[in-house]
């Protein structure tokens, strides 16, 4: 089986940097996704990372330590846009095409001004 | 654009009338996945197709059922729905290629009532 922790709600201030952390217990593991989703919309992809270290896109950042079974969403310059709610996913059962992906419950983030 | 598309995007029906929710996608994805995802919940796979290769997940109801007739369309039926089925029903589709299949397409979405 599969388990993935993440807080249920972070609130931060428009400008500021924002971590959401994400750890997981798998039988397997072969990555470890982030997706966007606002109220009403459907999930977007943001990050994917396979091996240990830190992805950078733009505003987001996302890292991985597999020996931590440990990851984060890291948003920087944040935007009132940004508020949604943010889904760590893994892939446990193998590195091929047929293993879906299993969420977290999702983190919601609140950008105040 | 390719995209994934789904509809209806909003659809009502009774307690135990059957309804069915298509989806259909433009990015010629070899894997197509129903989600469906509750108030503040995550989204939970229903099933998902590897090409014509049927996966059921152990915990999805009898009452929901699939169809996969060709790579573009996907049919998600729900026989006779409870009121515990009301939720959002997410299709989505990725590539079957090792270096892609982590990186998930969703539709919008359909939102199901059940009066």
């Amino acid at each position: 089986g599969q388990s993935l922790e993440q807080p249920s709600e972070v609130t931060a201030v428009e400008g500021a940097i924002v971590q959401i952390n994400c750890t997981y217990q798998t039988s397997g593991f072969y990555g470890l996704s982030w997706y966007q989703q606002h109220d009403g919309g459907a999930p977007t992809f943001l990050s994917y990372n396979a091996l240990d270290g830190l992805e950078e896109t733009g505003r987001f950042s996302s890292f991985l330590s597999r020996s931590d079974s440990y990851g984060y969403l890291l948003l920087q310059e944040l935007q009132m846009k940004d508020s949604a709610s943010y889904f760590c996913a893994v892939r446990d059962l193998g590195d091929s095409g047929n293993t879906p992906l299993v969420f977290g419950k999702g983190t919601r983030l609140s950008v105040i001004a | 654009d390719a995209m994934v598309i789904q509809n209806p995007r909003y659809q009502v029906t009774q307690f135990g009338k059957p309804v069915t929710l298509s989806c259909s996608q433009t990015l010629n994805h070899n894997v197509m996945y129903w989600y469906q995802q509750k108030s503040s919940q995550a989204p939970k796979l229903l099933f998902h197709y590897y090409d014509k290769d049927f996966n059921n997940e152990a915990d999805t109801p009898d009452n929901f059922q699939s169809r996969r007739p060709n790579t573009s369309f996907c049919f998600l039926d729900i026989r006779s729905p409870g009121l515990g089925d009301a939720a959002m029903y997410l299709c989505a589709t990725s590539s079957s290629s090792r270096a892609r299949a982590y990186e998930q397409y969703f539709g919008p979405g359909t939102r199901l009532t059940v009066t």
